[in-house]
């Protein structure tokens, strides 16, 4: 089945150390996209990709970094540089990245901080 | 600049009554608007989308949602709950400047579902 894969589903980090999280689509997917989600809010967009070798800050960009080196994958790093990083991350993909392309999304990483 | 605002935080109805989820947006162009479906610890799942096509768009599992364009709202409904439809439902709008930057997602709205 076709889909977006996201893992850890849990992960735990030190201080002061940095962590990445996975994301692979078999969808055949051009844009791919993370968000952040804390409890009692929508999603917030923290980097996306139109195009391999391509991609944009989102609105909280800071403390965060991505690199789409393939068109399947597309890896957050959280850094020691983001001093709140608990939260639910997920990962999503669209055909393209317009007005009317529907996004899908990944069952999420869940991180803490040990 | 678009927004969308989630009327209500939080919505409970009995089993086999109707459910009015309530969403108002701005934007100022001609909007894409979708509802989004999230149980615990999962993705979200696309219920339904409007792209200037029909008004009323139908969706899977029996809901559906009105553009009301006098009245800036995208409200989701669906005639009968069921307890599988007990989850955190989001209100999406996305401008027409085709940029993926302009997704904008509401607050939510938490459903419960009573038997």
């Amino acid at each position: 089945d076709g889909g977006i894969t996201q893992s850890p589903k849990y992960l735990f980090r030190k201080e002061g150390q940095n962590v990445t999280l996975s994301c692979e689509q078999n969808l055949n997917h051009d844009a791919m996209y993370w968000y952040r989600q804390d409890p009692g809010q929508g999603l917030r967009l923290i980097y996306y990709s139109q195009i391999v070798n391509d991609f944009q800050k989102g609105d909280i960009a800071e403390g965060y970094s991505v690199s789409r080196e393939k068109k399947e994958s597309f890896p957050l790093t959280v850094t020691s540089a983001q001093k709140n990083p608990t939260a639910f991350y997920l990962c999503a993909s669209s055909i393209s990245g317009g007005q009317n392309q529907p996004q899908h999304f990944g069952d999420g990483t869940r991180l803490s901080i040990l | 600049a678009q927004s969308v605002t989630q009327l209500d935080s939080h919505v409970s109805v009995s089993e086999g009554t109707p459910v009015l989820l309530r969403c108002n947006y701005s934007s100022s162009y001609s909007p894409s608007l979708f509802w989004y479906v999230q149980h615990p610890n999962k993705g979200l799942q696309l219920l339904l989308k409007y792209t200037s096509a029909a008004t009323l768009v139908k969706g899977i599992n029996g809901f559906e949602a009105e553009f009301k364009k006098s009245e800036t709202s995208f409200h989701l409904t669906k005639p009968s709950a069921h307890m599988s439809d007990a989850a955190e439902y989001f209100c999406v709008v996305s401008e027409a400047s085709g940029s993926a930057r302009q997704l904008t997602f509401g607050s939510g709205t938490q459903l419960t579902v009573l038997p």
